[in-house]
């Protein structure tokens, strides 16, 4: 089935480095995706991979992809008050996008 | 660009009643993407478009809800009749291209049935 999971949260002090993960089930999935959504907006798009890369570094974001385990992760270095929302994964499959469930990063002074 | 709109942004109705969801794509874009997002089942998507015609609505919940697009700068997602369990906030996307290309999300449209 088309499942993408992720756990639901994660609480980190200010400064350290986040790790937010998920594991996808279509192989063929041609492009991997974090969205981020904020209290009372919409999703909006982070950062993706493409299916043949290992990790995609953005500033400090930095993306891993693991095909074999079908397992994706972003790392946020120094992470910000302004960081804490919801995080998510997708996957591609045909012309949708199936979401994860979402991960609540909270950050803490 | 403003990017996508809905309208409301919120709507609080009866139970039984009409209602009826507004979305304006970014001008260009071909795909149009209906999503709903609840705590209990998070983001689902329930119908697509790609050109104005409807690809995939295999996530639309049942007879009550419905979605047209009749031009491409235009749908709506309505339901009818509205049941408390409906209550979530819909949100709306447009891409350029399919899953290849970036979803822009509008700001959504919260929905409260009493």
């Amino acid at each position: 089935g088309e499942d993408v999971e992720q756990s639901l949260f994660l609480s980190v002090r200010e400064g350290d480095s986040s790790v937010i993960n998920c594991t996808y089930t279509d192989s063929s999935s041609t492009y991997l995706y974090w969205y981020k959504q904020e209290p009372g907006a919409g999703l909006q798009l982070l950062t993706y991979i493409f299916s043949n890369m290992d990790m995609k570094q953005d500033q400090r974001l930095t993306v891993l992809l693991n095909k074999k385990d079908k397992h994706l992760s972003l790392r946020i270095a120094d992470t910000q008050t302004g960081d804490s929302a919801i995080y998510f994964c997708a996957e591609s499959i045909d012309d949708k996008l199936i979401f994860g469930t979402g991960t609540r990063l909270q950050v803490f002074p | 660009d403003a990017g996508v709109i809905q309208s409301p942004r919120h709507e609080v109705t009866e139970m039984g009643q009409e209602v009826t969801l507004r979305c304006k794509p970014i001008s260009g874009h071909d795909y149009l993407f209906w999503y709903r997002q609840t705590m209990m089942r998070g983001l689902e998507l329930l119908i697509y478009f790609n050109n104005n015609v409807p690809i995939d609505d295999s996530g639309m919940p049942e007879d009550r809800f419905s979605a047209k697009m009749p031009n491409a700068s235009f749908s709506t997602l309505k339901i009818q009749p509205s049941e408390p369990r409906d209550s979530a906030v819909y949100f709306c996307a447009s891409s350029l291209k399919g899953s290849t290309d970036t979803q822009y999300f509008g700001p959504g449209t919260r929905l409260t049935v009493l």
